[in-house]
């Protein structure tokens, strides 16, 4: 399965659009790129998930390069609420598609 | 919307004792899983379990785990005997059709305290 990189930690002001990058360059043609974020201990939220189209729904939006090897998550105007660690997974293509998390980005969101 | 809930949400027990924690998945849902996150690490992956069987597994899931699903509803992570090790955040998720565009939901988690 795809390993990703994001940095571990980033500041956005609240309502200014938090952009959140990934890198995953050994991605192959049939794995999805996914977002999950986890407030505090709390269960791991779905976001938002692509191939290789940008898509954008009332969460966010996920900006995939043409190459497929890096994405953005865009969180367009922050909240406090927002605050948390995001993880960008690509989905593991074999078996029953488990989800590996990495350390994913601490997201802070300042008022 | 449909969610996965799971129950109880704070278990505290000895260690040795069993413990059994319960999910219920999303009702449609085919696909069921468990995780587990040690405070301050990252969440990791248990077990999969489709159409009454262990699909995948982890090399954390020894002989000391066990997952049933006992009805049509209940999805459950039985420890037999919980070591101080065992204590973290439980998650249960489920997925509808388990392929790669599909979406695994999770559930707000159990704390285990083993003492």
């Amino acid at each position: 399965d795809a390993k990703t990189t994001q940095p571990p930690s980033m500041d956005c002001a609240e309502g200014r659009a938090a952009n959140l990058p990934c890198n995953h360059s050994t991605i192959s043609g049939n794995e999805y790129v996914y977002w999950y974020r986890q407030i505090h201990s709390q269960g791991p939220q779905y976001i938002i998930h692509g191939l290789k189209n940008n898509e954008t729904n009332e969460m966010a939006s996920l900006i995939i390069t043409e190459d497929r090897k890096s994405s953005t998550l865009i969180l367009p105007h922050a909240t406090l609420r927002d605050t948390a660690v995001y993880y960008c997974i690509v989905k593991y293509s074999g078996g029953y598609q488990k989800v590996t998390f990495g350390i994913g980005t601490k997201l802070q969101v300042i008022p | 919307e449909p969610e996965v809930t799971q129950t109880p949400s704070h278990q505290v027990t000895q260690m040795g004792q069993e413990v059994i924690l319960r999910c219920v998945p999303i009702s449609n849902h085919l696909y069921f899983y468990w995780y587990r996150q040690i405070l301050g690490q990252k969440v990791e992956f248990l077990v999969s379990f489709y159409n009454n069987e262990i699909s995948e597994k982890s090399e954390i899931f020894d002989d000391q785990f066990s997952v049933e699903r006992p009805d049509g509803s209940n999805f459950t992570l039985k420890i037999r005997s919980t070591k101080l090790e065992d204590s973290a955040m439980y998650f249960c998720a489920s997925t509808l059709r388990g392929g790669l565009g599909d979406t695994q939901y999770f559930g707000p988690g159990t704390r285990l305290t083993v003492l």
